[in-house]
């Protein structure tokens, strides 16, 4: 059974531009779920989705935001880059016993 | 608010057991969760204990909680150089789905 996929691995954008990252989940997994992994700090929760609704939301400004499409994939946007941006960023699925998320490889994010 | 805490590092030596602790402040929490995190990869869930409960052994992994005190430790007993990774602590409570997890534990191992 394939995992929790995740593109692009790396991405490299500029200041005030914007990035795309794409996950897929495990099939039959309904929730998808963001994290930021900043350098030296824990996972910060970003967004839940569950069945193409947001669930839930953690403490980011609405330049992140995302969409989970019918076949339950998911895309998080980060509109106008800033520099403390770079990170790498988690998705995570799971069925909709909520109780356990398996996390892809992540997206390493570069913001020059 | 809630808080997870975890100490940054932990240097072992291959065959010994080692110990991480996790303290967190929500006394609601409902599970509590180890993950572990090689280098380059994603987090793998190692091991869950819900919070009625005092220990849960999963072979080479003990988890002990101590709801009183709001602390977490994971023993991993015989550590091997394959267990070098970051490990986290994330709890969960209320019922919210989200876990709010530690900054993380680097072991190393060596020989």
């Amino acid at each position: 059974e394939a995992g929790v996929t995740q593109s692009p691995t790396h991405l490299i954008k500029t200041r005030g531009q914007q990035a795309t990252l794409r996950c897929s989940p495990i099939s039959g997994h309904t929730s998808v779920y963001w994290y930021q992994q900043a350098l030296g700090l824990g996972l910060q929760f970003l967004l839940w989705y569950d069945e193409g609704e947001e669930r839930n939301r953690g403490n980011f400004p609405p330049r992140f935001s995302g969409r989970q499409f019918p076949n339950y994939s998911s895309e998080l946007n980060v509109n106008a880059l800033e520099l403390e941006d770079s990170a790498l960023y988690l998705c995570a699925s799971s069925d909709s016993s909520y109780n356990e998320q398996f996390f892809g490889p992540g997206t390493r994010l570069t913001v020059l | 608010g809630e808080d997870v805490e975890q100490s940054l590092f932990l240097s072992v030596r291959e065959g010994d057991s080692s110990v991480i602790n996790c303290t967190y402040t929500d006394s609601s929490s409902t599970y509590l969760y180890w993950y572990k995190q090689e280098p380059g990869a994603g987090l793998q869930l190692l091991t869950y204990i819900f919070s009625n409960m005092d220990m849960k052994q999963d072979q080479r992994l003990t988890v002990l909680l101590n709801k009183k005190d709001k602390h977490l430790s994971l023993r991993i007993a015989d550590t091997q150089t394959g267990d070098s990774a970051i490990y986290f602590c994330a709890e969960e409570s209320g019922g919210s789905y989200i876990p709010t997890f530690g900054r993380g534990t680097s072991l190393i191992v060596h020989p």
